[in-house]
């Protein structure tokens, strides 16, 4: 069973190009996380998907992101125009779905590491 | 203030040396992750907790509900245990609040 994958692993863009980041979960699951990492700063939760569905995207910026999951394929988290302030590392995660509400535990992907130059 | 403090933000240990990390919140979790961050950057989750310990080879997780507490201790600690460990919390729905992270240097 494959673990958490996202691709690229290492993206550079120019000032005002598009970032696209995709992030594959595992097998079976149905939630994926995004996270960032500045540099020299803890991880920020972004936002939280279902298929088709976004739940929580209150980490996410108001402008320039957009994140999705959709019925088939990856999740995709989208950056437009970027800036130099979104080099980051950005982690993706995916849970199966829980019982009842048991929260169950996210796995990690290896992150993408975007350079905006 | 963040929501999570974990100390200390760095830590030096002579291999086989016993270390604990501690990890404090404040607001009300559902659940608690301590995560590994290689140096390479990847994340893995050692533990989620929600009450009790827990044991993986040799690493020991606690946690303790009413005090807002987590420890995590690592026994005969070894070089390959350097890396960031990240105390993470579980908030409403699935959102996390993430510590700032420890950095651990185990030295031959």
């Amino acid at each position: 069973n494959a673990g958490v994958m996202q691709n690229p692993r290492h993206l550079v863009r120019r000032r005002g190009q598009e970032a696209r980041l995709r992030c594959s979960p595992m097998k079976g699951h149905s939630h994926v996380y995004w996270y960032r990492q500045l540099p020299e700063e803890g991880l920020k939760f972004m936002v939280y998907l279902q298929k088709e569905n976004i739940i929580d995207e209150s980490g996410m910026p108001k402008e320039r992101f957009s994140a999705e999951f959709p019925k088939e394929g990856p999740s995709i988290l989208r950056i437009q125009q970027v800036v130099r302030g979104d080099s980051a590392a950005y982690f993706c995660a995916s849970s199966p779905l829980g019982t009842s509400g048991r929260k169950e535990t996210q796995y990690f992907g290896p992150g993408t590491r975007l350079l905006v130059l | 203030k963040n929501e999570v403090e974990q100390s200390p933000q760095n830590l030096t240990a002579q291999e086989g040396e016993f270390i604990t990390i501690n990890c404090s919140y404040s607001v009300g979790i559902s659940a608690l992750h301590w995560l590994q961050q290689h140096p390479g950057g990847g994340i893995v989750s050692l533990f989620m907790l929600s009450s009790g310990k827990k044991k993986h080879g040799r690493l020991i997780a606690t946690i303790n509900i009413q005090e807002k507490h987590s420890s995590l201790h690592i026994t005969a600690s070894h070089p390959r245990d350097s890396a960031v460990y990240i105390c993470a919390v579980i908030v409403t729905g699935n959102q996390f609040y993430f510590g700032t992270g420890t950095s651990l240097t185990v030295i031959p």
